[in-house]
């Protein structure tokens, strides 16, 4: 079964801090995709990352850095010197070579709240 | 440069009630996936299609959901006898690609959220 969990159901940090939003995900699929999402209040999902099972460099991208351990099934999202904008709601999800990569599991997400 | 669309952004139903809702995907997008998503929680997976031809709805919680892309661009998600616990959000998205060989990024609208009185 494909899972992905979001422990860490709200942040709440200052801005300029660096935050750090984990991601546990289960799966049988040898080649699967991990993805990160973020929802702001407007409601949509706008795509940050898209990373293959098979390619465990990290990867930044300006202030956000992603890092992917397969031997912890992990996925974490780091944002730094994090920013009032930033302030939003991020999934990580998984899509899996058993359902042809046309299905994505979502986490329960994490609340970034970003203080000015 | 159009993103993803859908209508309405926002519908109240009376239980009972038979509900429509509209999805316009990027043009170009090939593949079309609507999702659940309740307060507080993760989109949910409802059904795919691939141009006009539905792939999988393995999703859809009852035979009162419905989905169809007659000719492979807009797509409708119907609900019949909306029941309370249908009220969430309804996301649809699309992406370019066909999958099977890979995962392609899934545009996402703005979604729909109905309540179901």
């Amino acid at each position: 079964a494909q899972k992905v969990t979001q422990a860490q159901t709200e942040i709440s940090v200052v801005e300029k801090e660096d935050v750090t939003l984990d991601c546990v995900y289960e799966t049988r699929d040898t080649t699967y995709y991990l993805f990160w999402y973020k929802q702001p209040p407007s409601g949509e999902l706008v795509f940050l990352i898209r990373r293959n099972s098979f390619d465990e460099q990290n990867e930044i991208s300006g202030r956000y850095s992603w890092n992917f351990q397969k031997s912890t099934s992990s996925f974490n999202f780091t944002i730094t010197a994090s920013q009032v904008v930033d302030s939003a709601v991020y999934f990580c999800a998984l899509s899996g070579v058993v359902d042809n990569f046309n299905k994505f599991y979502f986490g329960s997400g994490t609340k970034l709240n970003v203080k000015p | 440069g159009a993103g993803v669309s859908q209508s309405p952004r926002y519908k109240v139903a009376k239980r009972g009630q038979d509900v429509a809702l509209r999805c316009d995907p990027i043009s170009g997008h090939v593949s079309l996936f609507w999702y659940q998503q309740a307060l507080g929680q993760g989109p949910e997976f409802l059904t795919y299609f691939q141009n006009e031809a539905q792939l999988d709805k393995s999703g859809l919680p009852s035979d009162r959901f419905f989905a169809e892309r007659p000719e492979g661009s807009v797509s409708t998600l119907k609900i019949q006898r909306t029941q309370q616990e249908d009220s969430a959000v309804y996301l649809c998205a699309s992406s370019f690609g066909l999958g099977y060989r890979d995962a392609n990024e899934q545009f996402f609208g703005p979604g729909t959220r109905l309540t179901v009185l």
